[in-house]
């Protein structure tokens, strides 16, 4: 078990340009989610995979965001035309469908700082 | 919709005491889950324990337990023998309603300083 990978765990860019950050869920674990945080507060729901299908997407999710996971393994978020107030902590959890609690195991998150 | 509130947004306590974090929730929906993560300063949520709705029992796990009060929707988390290590945020969190709903909601989390 090596726990869920999330690359680059930090990034600076300027506002306008675009960003892909890539999560390794646990390899046995079907379903995959991206959630956003920021100073301060608890994470929000951004959307969830089971396998390679996108099953939920929160409203915080606008048009510039978009998530795949093209063979149900890893995943990628990517932010187009970044504004400073999507600078937060992204982070990826993954699970198990068939655990009684279905508990997330998170990454150690990718900081995006929009200058 | 589901609701978490941490009311404390900090806490001092001393190493060896048991500190008791306090999480209260709100849904209309009778199967729901409720979980505590730790997030060190270094970014990555780490699970704690597990709540079931229908758990008659109050959940454990080594240090931490679950102090689940149905009737007044609290689910306060206890660490007994509090150590230097525990320092970090807390957050209390709900995943509500049938299978199938995978969202889980955090509340805005405690910050633990334990003090030597």
């Amino acid at each position: 078990d090596t726990g869920v990978s999330q690359d680059p765990r930090h990034k600076i860019t300027k506002r306008g340009q675009n960003v892909t950050f890539r999560c390794d869920p646990i390899s046995e674990h079907n379903r995959l989610y991206w959630y956003r945080q920021t100073l301060g507060q608890g994470p929000e729901f951004l959307t969830y995979f089971q396998n390679e299908a996108q099953l939920e997407k929160s409203r915080l999710l606008s048009d510039r965001f978009s998530a795949e996971r093209p063979k149900g393994s890893f995943s990628t978020l990517e932010i187009q035309r970044t504004e400073q107030g999507d600078s937060a902590m992204y982070l990826c959890a993954s699970s198990l469908e068939t655990s009684r609690e279905r508990k997330l195991f998170f990454g150690s998150g990718t900081q995006l700082s929009v200058l | 919709a589901q609701k978490i509130t941490q009311t404390q947004p900090g806490m001092f306590v001393q190493e060896k005491e048991a500190v008791t974090l306090d999480c209260t929730y709100d849904t209309s929906d009778q199967s729901y889950g409720l979980f505590w993560y730790k997030q060190p300063s270094s970014g990555e949520m780490i699970f704690l324990i597990y709540q079931g709705s229908y758990d008659e029992q109050n959940a454990t796990e080594g240090r931490y337990s679950l102090n689940f009060q149905k009737a007044r929707k609290s689910a306060n988390l206890v660490i007994s023998a509090s150590q230097l290590g525990d320092s970090a945020m807390y957050f209390c969190a709900m995943r509500a309603g049938v299978f199938g709903n995978e969202k889980l909601t955090f509340g805005t989390g405690t910050r633990l300083t334990i003090i030597p």
